[in-house]
């Protein structure tokens, strides 16, 4: 157990809707990642915050966004779904957000898009 | 952009034999991880590499940076059932962003 939360852990919803997915960082940790992970992509970074600011940006469609919130928990909004959104999206969290921080990841949320 | 050409994309092996990965790309990357990921959870860190050349071993893993920057290699000896698992490969460049593998799918036969 990684001390990372996500939530839900499977998510069904058909094109055109808009989703949000949940995570909690470890205890301490003020950074938080989120990734994509589908079977022809691999691992894609989509985005970065610490301590509630947006710090990196990576592969994120216009379509989603994220946020922190105060008490650090994060949420990645994901909006007129496509079948190829499906994925599994990870979230991470590290100690301080920096370049070689370890990051600890959570169990995933698998998005179906119908 | 960045790339990262990991393989073998999946092996088949025999519990006890050795098992070699590696990754590779045309870019230089300042940092290198490998993480393991088993069905229903998310990536575990593994070996983190900071500096070219660089061995480092964590029990039956031992992982290299390589003195190009451009690869790295992670090997596995006396594979055992635990073992089984997807194996992936990360570089961290200039941008300070993480560029991932497309994995190793590892499999262990009895």
């Amino acid at each position: 157990d990684s001390g990372v939360t996500q939530t839900p852990k499977h998510l069904i919803t058909a094109t055109g809707q808009r989703v949000t997915l949940r995570c909690s960082p470890r205890s301490g940790d003020l950074s938080v990642y989120w990734y994509q992970q589908s079977l022809d992509q691999g691992l894609q970074f989509l985005i970065q915050y610490y301590n509630g600011e947006e710090r990196a940006k990576g592969n994120i469609l216009e379509r989603f966004s994220a946020q922190q919130f105060p008490d650090l928990h994060s949420e990645l909004n994901l909006s007129s779904l496509e079948l190829g959104d499906s994925a599994l999206y990870f979230c991470a969290s590290s100690v301080s957000g920096g370049a070689v921080d370890t990051q600890y990841f959570g169990p995933g949320t698998r998005l179906t898009v119908l | 952009g960045q790339q990262l050409n990991q393989s073998p994309q999946s092996m088949f092996i025999q519990e006890g034999e050795d098992v070699s990965m590696n990754c590779t790309s045309s870019s230089i990357f300042n940092t290198w991880l490998w993480y393991k990921q088993e069905p229903g959870e998310g990536p575990v860190l593994l070996i983190a590499l900071y500096k070219a050349g660089e061995l480092t071993s964590n029990g039956r893993l031992t992982a290299q940076f390589g003195i190009t920057r451009k690869d790295s290699f992670l090997n596995i000896s006396a594979s055992i059932p635990s073992d089984v698992g997807i194996y992936f490969c990360a570089g961290l460049g200039g941008d300070d962003k993480i560029i991932f593998g497309k994995g190793t799918r590892l499999h262990i036969l009895p």
